[in-house]
């Protein structure tokens, strides 16, 4: 049974760096066409991807917050982590890290959201 | 950066009633796209993926069509569950993936 759960501050500055971490369990990142993407979604607005990586390290980033984003994993804790450099309080949101399928080219199962509200 | 437009940003119906909604991309993403339902706090769930396959569990009252630019998700015959709001998503192998703005399914 595959499940993912963020962690992280639930309350940051403007300017301030956050730092998520996703734990997961019931797949290896090490495992090929395994990947793991962050979604976020502010309060009552749509789906917006962040960023991904792939069993092999590969890396992907949304064009639009490339420079403001790092996605690492570490394979033995079966954790990926995001780093959003600059925080404003557009970037108030519910962070989601999502199990991509490489055969399906989506996300099959999602954790359950940790919100992040960036206020001074 | 592909977009993908949503139609209608909201859409009203009753139980029984056979629901069409659509997703437009800006460019051809093949058959990349994917659609989920969300609800009231909860994370989206997986309905389709490769424009017309039904992810795991999922009631074969939902299908998906469509390739390229044009896709389209319908739900024959709505249950009382199924009131959410939609998303469809591509997959682009250089830039990455997005997700439309959503369709709400409301009930009349």
């Amino acid at each position: 049974q595959i499940t993912l759960k963020e962690s992280g501050p639930t309350l940051v500055k403007p300017t301030q760096t956050l730092t998520l971490t996703c734990t997961f369990s019931g797949f290896s990142l090490s495992t090929s066409g395994v990947g793991v993407g962050w979604i976020r979604q502010p309060p009552g607005k749509a789906l917006e991807w962040l960023a991904l990586i792939y069993w092999d390290d590969d890396k992907r980033y949304s064009p639009s917050l490339k420079s403001r984003l790092t996605i690492t994993k570490d394979t033995s804790k079966n954790q990926v982590v995001l780093t959003m450099t600059n925080m404003d309080p557009v970037d108030t949101a519910t962070y989601y890290c999502a199990h991509l399928s490489i055969a399906a080219r989506a996300f099959d199962y999602w954790g359950q959201g940790t919100l992040v509200t960036v206020s001074s | 950066e592909i977009v993908l437009t949503q139609s209608p940003a909201t859409l009203s119906l009753s139980p029984g009633e056979r629901a069409t909604l659509s997703c437009r991309a800006s460019q051809s993403v093949s058959s990349y796209l994917a659609w989920y339902q969300q609800k009231p706090g909860q994370a989206p769930r997986l309905l389709i993926y490769d424009a017309s396959n039904r992810a795991t569990g999922i009631p074969a009252r939902f299908s998906g069509s469509g390739s390229g630019t044009d896709f389209t998700l319908t739900i024959s015959s709505l249950e009382p569950e199924d009131f959410a709001v939609y998303y469809c998503q591509q997959r682009s192998n250089w830039q990455g993936y997005t997700f439309g703005q959503g369709t709400k399914l409301e009930i009349k």
